[in-house]
């Protein structure tokens, strides 16, 4: 089976430009998560999708941050305005639903490293 | 709410080292525990999982038992390879977390094995 698609795999702007990232998840994952993982963290939820519907966003900077999932397959991640502190590995992970990462856990892609400077 | 604590890293061993990496939790349900390894310039890949108390998961050498009483999920490997270098990364998910089931991440060990 396919695992989680993320593009691009390296991303280098300027502060205060926009840049957006690409998922496509394990086909028939209904739920899918963006993470943030800063060099030395462990990865940190921005948002959680489960098929086209926001099921938490909590931790997600919705001034500039923004996701969408519209026919509940891909999704993509945008900022705008970019910031320094926002250099990071952005990850992808999909699971069957809601229940099924605690099952059998989630599957992530290779992620996209952001270097805003 | 809900956190992960491993021990810090780096952890250097020589190869057929024992490898122990501490981590503990604290959830306000019963969770299930993973064990994520990240290679370098690689997404998460799911290790091992163990989804109630005193369940042990294990998967190429490496174990990790679910201990509630200690709410701890500690890796094991009796052996390592150069080839298990890596980050290793300790997670819970609980199903009371408003019924998100959203993972909660330690801050990750990195491991180096030296031939």
């Amino acid at each position: 089976e396919a695992g989680v698609a993320q593009s691009p795999r390296y991303k280098i702007i300027e502060k205060r430009q926009s840049v957006a990232f690409w998922c496509n998840p394990i086909s028939g994952h209904a739920t899918l998560y963006w993470y943030q993982q800063i060099l030395g963290q462990g990865p940190k939820l921005l948002i959680q999708f489960q098929n086209n519907g926001v099921v938490d966003d909590s931790q997600l900077p919705k001034d500039r941050f923004s996701a969408e999932r519209l026919k509940g397959v891909d999704s993509t991640l945008k900022i705008q305005p970019a910031k320094l502190e926002d250099s990071a590995v952005y990850l992808c992970a999909s699971s069957f639903d809601l229940t099924g990462g605690v099952i059998a856990g989630y599957t992530f892609g290779s992620g996209t490293r952001l270097t805003v400077v | 709410g809900n956190s992960v604590t491993q021990m810090e890293g780096p952890v250097t061993l020589s190869e057929e080292a024992f490898l122990t990496i501490n981590c503990t939790y604290t959830a306000t349900g019963y969770p299930s525990l993973f064990w994520y390894v990240q290679y370098p310039g690689e997404g998460l890949q799911l290790l091992l999982k163990a989804t109630k108390a005193d369940d042990k998961g294990s998967n190429k050498g490496f174990e990790a038992t679910y201990r509630k009483e200690t709410t701890s999920f500690h890796l094991e490997k009796g052996s390592v390879q150069v080839s298990d270098s890596a980050v290793y990364f300790c997670a819970l998910s609980d199903p009371a977390s408003g019924g998100s089931y959203i993972p909660t991440f330690g801050r990750g060990t990195s491991l180096i094995v030296h031939p």
